[in-house]
């Protein structure tokens, strides 16, 4: 049922960028794109969202294209407490549906 | 602030008994949300609270789920009888501003630690 494609997983190095992409071509013109990543035996926990612009927070920044049919979310500097899964999640019907996200692994 | 709590944080049971796990929000949050993670899976929407009436339950299956929220606060949610593929995490969730608000304003979802059951 999730409306959004992402890879299952990336690789990252400690202190590099990294970039998340996202494809959601069915988004509406009102949905907001949610982020959210999840911890190792953690519950998820919320990063970022956006509808048009381009928005950064103190965790990471977001990309929307400009027809949103896909995003990227971007981590500045990667570090170990990052690697997590990373759900990419298109607010259709105003609730989260989860995907597979992608799973972030960052080396040291 | 304190978090969304969860009470237990592991169960095993056989199936066909019955489990219930209890779910305390972030004070003042009218939404709150309960979970099924299955390992590998996304989070699946069981159930859906706003104060203490529910706005969506379509993915809950009420043959054997039940939840309630009575006093608008707490909630818990309850299988009877269980089966061996309800194993999963179940996650609850709280936030602030109504449900269905996703598409006009930013209504974060805070997570609590989830419940691992294990039905053998």
């Amino acid at each position: 049922d999730a409306k959004t494609t992402q890879p299952n997983s990336m690789e990252s190095n400690e202190e590099e960028p990294v970039h998340l992409p996202c494809n959601h071509s069915t988004i509406s013109g009102t949905d907001y794109i949610h982020w959210y990543r999840q911890l190792p035996s953690q519950g998820p926990e919320y990063v970022i969202h956006g509808l048009t612009s381009n928005v950064n927070n103190r965790m990471a920044s977001l990309a929307i294209a400009e027809d949103r049919k896909s995003s990227t979310l971007i981590l500045h500097r990667a570090t170990l407490r990052d690697a997590a899964v990373y759900y990419c999640i298109d607010t259709s019907y105003g609730k989260l549906t989860f995907g597979q996200g992608t799973i972030l692994t960052v080396h040291p | 602030e304190a978090g969304v709590a969860q009470s237990p944080r592991y169960k095993i049971i056989e199936k066909r008994q019955s489990v219930a796990f209890w779910c305390n929000p972030i004070s003042g949050h009218a939404t709150l949300y309960w979970y099924q993670q299955i390992l590998g899976q996304g989070p699946k929407l069981l159930i859906q609270f706003q104060n203490n009436g529910v706005v969506d339950d379509s993915q809950l299956p009420k043959d054997r789920f039940s939840a309630e929220r009575l006093k608008g606060v707490d909630s818990t949610l309850k299988i009877q009888p269980a089966k061996l593929e309800d194993s999963a995490v179940y996650l609850c969730a709280s936030s602030f501003q109504l449900a269905g608000a996703l598409r006009s304003s930013y209504n974060e979802q805070f997570f609590g630690p989830g419940t691992r059951l294990t039905v053998l």
